[in-house]
């Protein structure tokens, strides 16, 4: 079974500063690792997804991650935040085999501020 | 718009009653998931079905059941509600082998 741990249940950074949300899974088998976002009274949105070869991710709105497979772990990255990048942002992995579910981290919420 | 499709937004019922939660999932997707948002769980898996057979099941209580169509739309089933149910109840969808795809959600309120 996977396993997903988002160090951080809160960031608070300044808008236009740098931003790292840090997550890490645990699995016996190898997997795809993904970041959703999710907006206030809002589904969750594929931010970026690792499913095979370069391990540096690039994303929508300027989000990226790195997988590194030796830590087992899955950072996501914006060098520069903006004010409505304010959200709540899911770590999530699955099995390799496809077609499996998700097993989501507690989340981060990240707050911009001004 | 993700092209998952959630209703009711909104749901208040009271306990001990029973509710069904419908999603339609994107053109072409044939498996469909459910997923629970609380505060303090956090987004647990329910269930999953693949072209109208389960295909996964999660963390799923017995008062809770799921359905999948031969339309592949699917339904989702609470019944002898407690307060503890009241969450969001997410419906995703995925081809094969692709990233799932998330409706707004149903807001489930039990009082």
């Amino acid at each position: 079974a996977q396993s997903v741990t988002q160090l951080d249940s809160q960031v608070p950074v300044f808008e236009e500063a740098p931003v790292e949300l840090r997550c890490n899974y645990s699995s016996s088998v190898s997997v795809y690792l993904f970041w959703y976002v999710q907006y206030p009274n809002q589904g969750l949105q594929l931010l970026l997804k690792y499913l095979s070869g370069s391990t540096l991710v690039k994303g929508i709105n300027g989000f990226e991650a790195e997988f590194n497979k030796s830590q087992t772990s899955f950072h996501l990255r914006k060098p520069s935040v903006h004010i409505s990048d304010t959200a709540e942002y899911f770590c999530a992995v699955s099995e390799l085999s496809g077609n499996t579910p998700l097993v989501f981290g507690k989340g981060t919420r990240l707050s911009v501020i001004a | 718009d993700s092209g998952v499709t959630q209703t009711p937004k909104h749901l208040i019922t009271a306990t001990g009653q029973r509710v069904t939660l419908r999603c339609s999932p994107r053109s072409g997707d044939l498996s469909v998931y459910w997923y629970q948002q609380s505060l303090d769980q956090g987004l647990q898996f329910l269930i999953q079905y693949y072209n109208g057979e389960e295909r996964a099941k999660g963390n799923i209580l017995e008062r809770f059941s799921a359905q999948q169509f031969p339309d592949l739309h699917s339904e989702l089933n609470l019944s002898s509600l407690e307060l503890g149910d009241s969450a969001l109840y997410f419906c995703a969808s995925s081809p094969q082998d692709s990233p799932l795809h998330f409706g707004n959600g149903t807001r489930l309120t039990v009082t």
